[in-house]
């Protein structure tokens, strides 16, 4: 079954905590990308990566790292988190057609 | 910027309806992505519209694309509760690495 894994589902941190929302994809999808969705803002780019080593900024990069050393993984690392990161994720790879298929999201709460 | 605009951003429609929901988009793009969303689940792909004139129809639902207004339309015929949902447009630029998106249209079908 074609999947976008996300880990954890659910984590609520506190601020200055390092920590990493993992992406797996099972698709050999080469494009993959990170969002955050926030109340009336609707989904915002994060970073986005084309290959393996290949990754750049999207909308709201500030506060934010991703590496892509395997084509699978495309983790979300946030190095010192603050409150106002509180929000859902998401992880996304990129369909033949150009569509984008999400993973189940991630919560994360930053007190 | 790019700025994506839905219209309405909340619905509430009476099973049996017809209605639009409106995606405005700021920057020329040839390619046009509409989702759904159901209450704390992932984003679902709808629709790809690839090319000025582009109409696709799936169910009760069809898209079209106009790029020269830089417009898209989702229409819904006969509305059943089933279709309620948040509606998201996106758009990606020329290089086809970031993408979009509009803030969501919340429908609601009453019966």
């Amino acid at each position: 079954e074609a999947q976008v894994t996300q880990n954890p589902r659910y984590l609520i941190t506190v601020t200055g905590k390092k920590l990493t929302v993992t992406c797996s994809q099972n698709m050999n999808h080469e494009y993959m990308s990170w969002y955050r969705q926030d109340p009336g803002l609707g989904l915002r780019q994060i970073y986005y990566s084309m290959n393996v080593e290949v990754t750049d900024k999207g909308d709201v990069p500030e506060g934010y790292k991703v590496s892509r050393k395997e084509k699978r993984n495309f983790p979300l690392i946030l190095e010192s988190p603050s409150p106002n990161q509180t929000s859902l994720y998401f992880c996304a790879s990129r369909t033949g057609s150009g569509e984008l298929f999400f993973g189940e999201g991630s919560r994360l709460t930053v007190l | 910027e790019l700025k994506v605009e839905q219209n309405p951003l909340f619905l509430s429609m009476q099973e049996g309806k017809n209605y639009t929901i409106y995606c405005n988009y700021s920057t020329t793009s040839d390619r046009l992505y509409w989702y759904r969303q159901d209450p704390g689940k992932s984003l679902e792909s709808l629709f790809v519209l690839l090319s000025n004139g582009a109409v696709k129809q799936e169910g009760r639902l069809m898209a079209s694309l106009d790029t020269k207004a830089r417009l898209s339309t989702l229409h819904i015929t006969a509305a059943v509760h089933d279709l309620s949902a948040t509606y998201f447009c996106a758009v990606d630029r020329w290089t086809g690495n970031q993408f979009y998106f509009g803030t969501g249209t919340s429908l609601t079908v009453i019966p």
